[in-house]
């Protein structure tokens, strides 16, 4: 059972428009919860990170909301541009494993287009 | 570039072989963790290594295995490879260990088994 879930599986916009991007959890007890954004065939890179008691925070055009009541969270790109396109993953670090271990969910692919 | 840097960059064998993939962390990290990415899923946990030693295991059988080096590199390998283990393997470091360190990643290796 995947223990992070995001929606949409994929997203086309056009160039300068804004998208919201989805993710529920269910992993508990969570540390913090993060976004990253995976280009194709490369690692990921850190977006955002947000523990339990943060409601938002956010890095350049990427804001990213945490309801830790529902277990919900979203990522909220302003003014897209075409190098957003990419794969935004939702994580969330699960204290129940010993070391810092990250729960992945599949991801949201983004494409933008001109 | 996150100064994580991962060899070899691809890397084709054939089923019941082994295979050595290899990471060298960011400078002042010392703690390593392993993510195996089949085509369009999430990254799954693979372990984690800190100063050294096993510090966490993901749902991986034993012929998976880790090493981390005193200066803090890393390696793992994969015994009697099989066909589903063909997937993006990517490393990551970090400061430390404890759950709020975030965690830089490397390009990846991209390992198919034919």
């Amino acid at each position: 059972k995947n223990q992070v879930e995001q929606s949409p599986q994929s997203l086309i916009i056009l160039e300068g428009k804004n998208c919201t991007l989805q993710c529920n959890y269910t992993v508990s007890p969570f540390s913090n919860l993060r976004w990253y954004k995976q280009d194709t065939g490369r690692g990921p890179v850190s977006l955002t990170i947000m523990t339990f008691s943060e409601n938002t925070k956010s890095n350049g055009r990427y804001t990213a909301t945490l309801d830790a009541d529902t277990k919900q969270s979203s990522l909220h790109i302003t003014a897209s541009q075409l190098s957003d396109s990419a794969s935004y993953i939702c994580v969330v670090s699960d204290l129940n494993q010993a070391g810092t271990a990250l729960i992945f969910g599949k991801g949201t692919t983004l494409s933008v287009s001109s | 570039e996150t100064g994580v840097t991962q060899s070899p960059t691809h890397l084709i064998k054939t089923r019941g072989q082994q295979v050595t993939l290899r990471c060298s962390s960011q400078s002042g990290h010392n703690t390593v963790s392993w993510y195996q990415q089949a085509l369009g899923q999430g990254p799954q946990f693979i372990f984690q290594y800190y100063r050294e030693e096993e510090n966490g295991r993901g749902n991986f059988p034993p012929r998976f295995s880790g090493l981390q080096f005193p200066n803090y590199s890393s390696e793992l390998n994969v015994n009697a490879l099989e066909l589903d283990d063909s997937a993006l393997y990517l490393c990551a470091s970090s400061q430390s260990s404890g759950s709020y360190n975030e965690q830089f990643f490397g390009p990846g290796t991209r390992l198919t088994v034919l």
